[in-house]
Formats: C-alpha cells, sequence, structure tokens
C-alpha cells in the first residue's frame, strides 16, 4: 500500500538554525512527492515537489531530494526564519493521482 | 490561473443541525475534487473525492455525504450533525499530480 511517515513535532529551532524534518514513504510504483506547509487556521500551500528518483524540489530555502533507494524525501532548510513557524506534511501521490497521502505533520516553531 | 473557494470561512452549529459546506474552482476544467476533515492538532482525513460529476467515493464511514451537482462544485452535508464533525474542513482539487487546497472552514458543533 502507500503511506507516509514523518518524524514526530514539535521542532523548535532558533532563528538561523539549520533544518531537518524526515520523511519517508511505501509505494508501490514510482509516485511523486510533495511538501506542503499550513500556516495557523489557513489551508496547505503546496511548497515543493519531485515527481522521480533523484529529483531535487526546491522554493523559499526549502529544498528536498527524491531518494528511492532509502524511500526518503527529508525536508531541509540552511536556516529558518520566525516566519517559518508552521505545520509542514510529506505527501505523495501514486500513479493513478486519484489519492494523495499525507504524513501526519510536523510542527516546527522558530524562536527568534 | 487557478482558485478554489470554500464557505462559509466559520461555522458554528448544535448537534443534530444539518450541515452544508461548499466548494468551488475556477481557472480549470474536470479536476478530481476532495474532501478532508482536521481535526485539532492533527493530521488529515480524507473523507471523500470525486474524479467527475456525480462521481462520489466515500473513504470513511460516517453521518457526512458529498455531492458534485457541477464540474467545479463540491458540497459536503451532513442531516445531523454530531460533536465528533467538529473540525477544520479542507476542499482540495488535483489535476494529473499536483493537488491544491482551498482555505478551509472551521466547524464547531456544540
Amino acid at each position: 500500500g502507500n503511506s507516509v511517515t514523518q518524524m514526530e513535532g514539535p521542532v523548535t529551532l532558533s532563528e538561523e538554525a539549520f533544518l531537518t524534518i524526515n520523511c519517508t514513504y511505501t509505494a508501490t510504483g514510482y509516485p511523486s512527492l510533495f511538501w506542503y506547509v499550513q500556516y495557523p487556521g489557513e489551508g496547505l500551500q503546496l511548497l515543493l515537489k519531485a515527481t522521480k528518483a533523484d529529483d531535487k524540489g526546491s522554493n523559499k530555502g526549502f529544498e528536498a531530494t527524491y531518494r528511492k533507494e532509502t524511500t526518503s524525501f527529508h525536508l531541509e532548510k540552511g536556516s529558518v526564519q520566525v516566519s517559518d513557524s508552521a505545520v509542514y506534511f510529506c505527501a505523495l501521490t501514486n500513479r493513478n493521482f486519484n489519492k494523495f497521502y499525507f504524513g501526519s505533520g510536523t510542527k516546527l516553531n522558530v524562536k527568534p | 490561473s487557478q482558485t478554489i473557494h470554500q464557505w462559509p470561512a466559520t461555522l458554528v452549529q448544535p448537534v443534530g443541525s444539518p450541515l452544508s459546506l461548499e466548494c468551488t474552482v475556477e481557472g480549470t476544467s474536470n479536476p478530481n475534487l476532495y474532501w478532508y476533515r482536521q481535526a485539532a492538532g492533527r493530521g488529515l482525513q480524507l473523507l471523500f473525492y470525486s474524479v467527475g460529476i456525480g462521481q462520489i467515493s466515500s473513504e470513511v464511514p460516517q453521518n457526512l455525504s458529498a455531492s458534485r451537482p457541477q464540474d467545479r462544485q463540491f458540497i459536503l452535508s451532513s442531516k445531523k450533525l454530531l460533536l465528533s464533525d467538529s473540525g477544520f474542513y479542507l476542499c482540495a482539487w488535483s489535476k494529473a499530480y499536483e493537488q491544491y487546497f482551498g482555505p478551509g472552514t472551521r466547524l464547531t458543533v456544540t
């Protein structure tokens, strides 16, 4: 089956610290992988994506590389800001694109 | 460009009352449409999805129902709300491999 596992939160960092949020997946075939961000009281926003192995998705200083050999898609940012405080969701969709599978979300708190 | 609307933004309803939440998408045709629920501090639970007009797939047995009367309109309904129906309801659309979310409706059942 298809599933996504994310590291438990919350993750608390100081401003300008390095961020890693781990995400691993189980999927049949060759899924597309995503990171979404949710700010308080809002819907989810697509942050970045990767559609095949070794692709690197990037946006707003965040990066994630599709690692087929380790079935992982870890989110990284070199220097976090207070404005990055949000909940981050890892997700995948598979061949038929009808369903998307989400991790449980990781809350990030960045302190000034 | 595509946009997705949900309304109302917030709703407070008594137990046993009916519910109707609406979602519309602009700027695309024949999208897949989805309803998710998010309990406080929790992840997303897929409730329904639709690949076309009148085609609804239910993911979780419950007292909610969904309908798709038009290509870009998706409605979530209930005849009688339960306390456990409280949550943040998100509509989403997708085409190919990307999914986009609406702003959500905060439902409180009292």
